[in-house]
């Protein structure tokens, strides 16, 4: 079965600095691989979704993400941090060859915003 | 508006006392879902229906129970809630069966207290 790692529980960024979320996952072929976003109080959001081809994918609000199969990573970046972007972030990965056809999710990082 | 909507938001019972938690999704997608999310332990899945009528277990569905009458409709049950449920929980759609290739669509959650 598929798994997720997210080794950062918190990271705390100044505005107007890059971030880079981590993400690792563990399977034996391609994943399906997602970042949610969740905001204070409201469900998660899917901010981009990676299934082959190109290995950077752009999502939304200003965030990108690459696959790096031989790190088994899927780190979430944006060049510039706004206040806004404080939310909890979740990776995750479905296993496409999974007869039950299963998202994981980690277990999320907590992404604070100094101004 | 496509949207996952759930009720109540917020729930404070107590131990034993049956309760209902709905959700609806006017997306007309196959597949929904109900996670729990606790903090240090991420989105833990609950049960899941592929379809009408089609319901299976997911990563922990101990004292809980689900049902799919309509495809819109996903309520969550709790016959006898117990202390250890109190939770986030969350409510989640997306197109068809083969569901981990596609984006979730998320509810706003619904915070339980179980005195």
């Amino acid at each position: 079965a598929q798994s997720v790692t997210q080794p950062d529980i918190h990271i705390t960024v100044s505005e107007g600095a890059s971030l880079e979320l981590r993400c690792n996952y563990s399977y034996g072929a391609t994943p399906y691989l997602f970042w949610y976003v969740q905001s204070p109080g409201q469900g998660l959001q899917l901010l981009l979704k990676y299934f082959s081809g190109d290995t950077l994918v752009q999502g939304i609000k200003g965030f990108e993400a690459e696959f790096k199969r031989s790190q088994s990573s899927f780190n979430l970046r944006k060049p510039s941090v706004h206040w806004s972007d404080a939310a909890e972030y979740f990776c995750a990965v479905g296993a496409p060859q999974n007869r039950d056809d299963k998202i994981i999710f980690g277990k999320g990082t907590r992404l604070h915003i100094l101004p | 508006e496509a949207q996952v909507t759930q009720n109540p938001r917020y729930l404070i019972t107590v131990t034993g006392k049956k309760l209902t938690v709905t959700c609806s999704q006017n997306m007309n997608h196959e597949y929904m879902s109900w996670y729990r999310q606790d903090p240090g332990l991420g989105l833990r899945q609950i049960y899941y229906s592929m379809n009408v009528e089609v319901t299976d277990k997911g990563d922990v569905p101990e004292g809980y129970k689900v049902s799919r009458k309509e495809k819109r409709n996903f309520p969550l049950i709790l016959e006898s809630p117990s202390p250890n449920q109190t939770s986030l929980y969350f409510c989640a759609s997306s197109d068809q069966a083969l569901h981990s290739y596609n984006e979730q669509f998320f509810g706003p959650g619904t915070r339980l207290t179980v005195l």
